[in-house]
């Protein structure tokens, strides 16, 4: 029983290099979220998407772009890494149906 | 804008000791409330929720309670155990489900 899934779980990039997080998810949820969890700051919505083929900007969207080409995937892309994106980040999924958000791991990220 | 406000942590317990963690609340309209709980390396997996004004959420023993008048939603356990040991976010949402928004989180650490 999968759940949400994160890949990679750990990466280090450096200043202006360029990285694609995956999401995926099981559970035929209509709606995906990307966060990124800072200390001190809980947990800040970068992008989420309520379909597939939309998304939609969050409260920190700048610096990221995402996909949902498939119902089940969620990209979360970084064109140009900067020290200021290192941070954990956390994808989402929950049913059209149900307000309750279920959580992968969460990808480890530190910038250079 | 809508905001969660916590206690501060860390909050160090011996086990079975009662349990308070103070959250409230900034919002319009009538949001439904939440606790996530996130154990060391792991993502985010609901706790409880309560959806309008005096409804009260339970499991594992720990309760909370949607106070509108006071906009707070505390969570409380009579008797703290070492496997409790994670860190605690209280949040809304607001509309059917699009976003969170959490409060800073409060590491919780119960020795034996």
């Amino acid at each position: 029983n999968a759940g949400v899934t994160q890949t990679p779980k750990f990466r280090v990039l450096k200043t202006g290099q360029s990285m694609t997080l995956l999401c995926a998810q099981d559970m035929n949820h209509e709606y995906m979220y990307w966060y990124r969890q800072d200390p001190g700051m809980g947990l800040r919505l970068i992008h989420y998407s309520v379909g597939e083929g939309t998304t939609a900007k969050g409260e920190v969207p700048d610096g990221y772009n995402v996909s949902r080409l498939k119902k089940q995937n969620f990209l979360l892309g970084l064109e140009s890494a900067a020290p200021s994106q290192t941070s954990v980040y956390f994808c989402a999924s929950r049913p059209g149906t149900r307000n309750i958000q279920y959580f992968g791991a969460g990808t480890r990220l530190s910038v250079l | 804008g809508d905001s969660v406000t916590q206690m501060e942590g860390p909050v160090t317990l011996s086990e079975e000791a009662f349990l308070t963690i103070n959250c409230t609340y900034t919002a319009t309209g009538y949001p439904s409330l939440f606790w996530y709980v996130q154990y060391p390396g792991e993502g985010l997996q609901l706790l409880l929720k309560a959806t309008k004004a005096d409804d009260k959420g339970s499991n594992k023993g720990f309760e909370a309670t949607y106070r509108k008048e006071t906009t707070s939603f505390h969570l409380e356990k009579g008797s703290v155990q070492v496997s409790d040991s994670a860190v605690y976010f209280c949040a809304l949402s607001k509309e059917y489900g699009n976003k969170l928004v959490f409060g800073a989180g409060t590491i919780l650490r119960v020795k034996s």
